[in-house]
């Protein structure tokens, strides 16, 4: 398909196990983003990478929490240990471009995933 | 940071009448203005967007209004209908070199038949 996609849709896990989410982003698009929607807590801004920049890490929670974005395209979040305070909704994003003035940034708009919902019991 | 707050988190309104969703942002530097619609069990979707060298933008049923001054902006929704009903997001993103949205913590908007 054409849009983001996103693996699992739903992952149930018991607490401190390991989980692994994927994301597969629009082709082309150079910049993707990873959110962690919560109930009642709007969009938490998690990792940010853009081509082959550094990623920006700035709002990963803790040091459990870890992704990787390979050959540009597909990302994969990683949660070590996971806490019961880990189950959301995990969403993924990609856009054109990234950086101010870059070509290809017409719009700044994100193109998210259906998400993958995560539940630690 | 950039820190975005946005009223009300809940909203109901009758099929016809207007919505107003109102959001405030920290950065001065911040140069645009995405709001997302998430309807239920489905992703967020843009609806419109403004850049700070603009006021005010429409697009048939929705306005976006923008005062730089006073660094707040607000979603306008007139003759509301069933299928309006969702959860809104409205978003600032800075200048500082990297394109990275801060979210405000959503709107739900009930519109009633």
């Amino acid at each position: 398909g054409a849009g983001v996609s996103q693996s699992p849709s739903n992952k149930v896990t018991e607490k401190g196990k390991d989980v692994e989410l994927r994301c597969d982003p629009i082709s082309g698009h150079t910049a993707l983003y990873w959110y962690r929607q919560s109930l009642g807590q709007g969009l938490e801004f998690l990792i940010y990478f853009q081509g082959n920049s550094a990623p920006d890490k700035s709002g990963l929670p803790s040091d459990r929490f870890s992704a990787e974005r390979t050959g540009g395209s597909v990302s994969t979040l990683t949660i070590q240990r996971t806490q019961q305070e880990d189950s959301a909704v995990y969403l993924c994003a990609s856009s054109l471009g990234g950086l101010a003035g870059a070509p290809g940034t017409i719009t700044g708009e994100l193109f998210f995933g259906e998400g993958s919902r995560l539940t630690v019991l | 940071g950039e820190n975005v707050e946005q009223h009300p988190s809940t909203l109901s309104v009758q099929e016809g009448d207007s919505a107003v969703i109102k959001c405030t942002y920290s950065d001065s530097a911040s140069n645009y203005f995405p709001w997302y619609k998430q309807e239920l069990g489905k992703r967020p979707q843009l609806i419109i967007d403004i850049r700070s060298n603009v006021g005010e933008k429409k697009d048939q049923r929705i306005a976006v209004t923008l005062n730089k001054t006073a660094k707040h902006f607000s979603l306008h929704i007139t003759e509301t209908q069933p299928e309006d009903s969702a959860v809104y997001f409205c978003a600032a993103r800075g200048s500082g070199g990297s394109y990275i949205p801060t979210f405000g913590r959503g709107t739900s908007l009930i519109v009633h038949p």
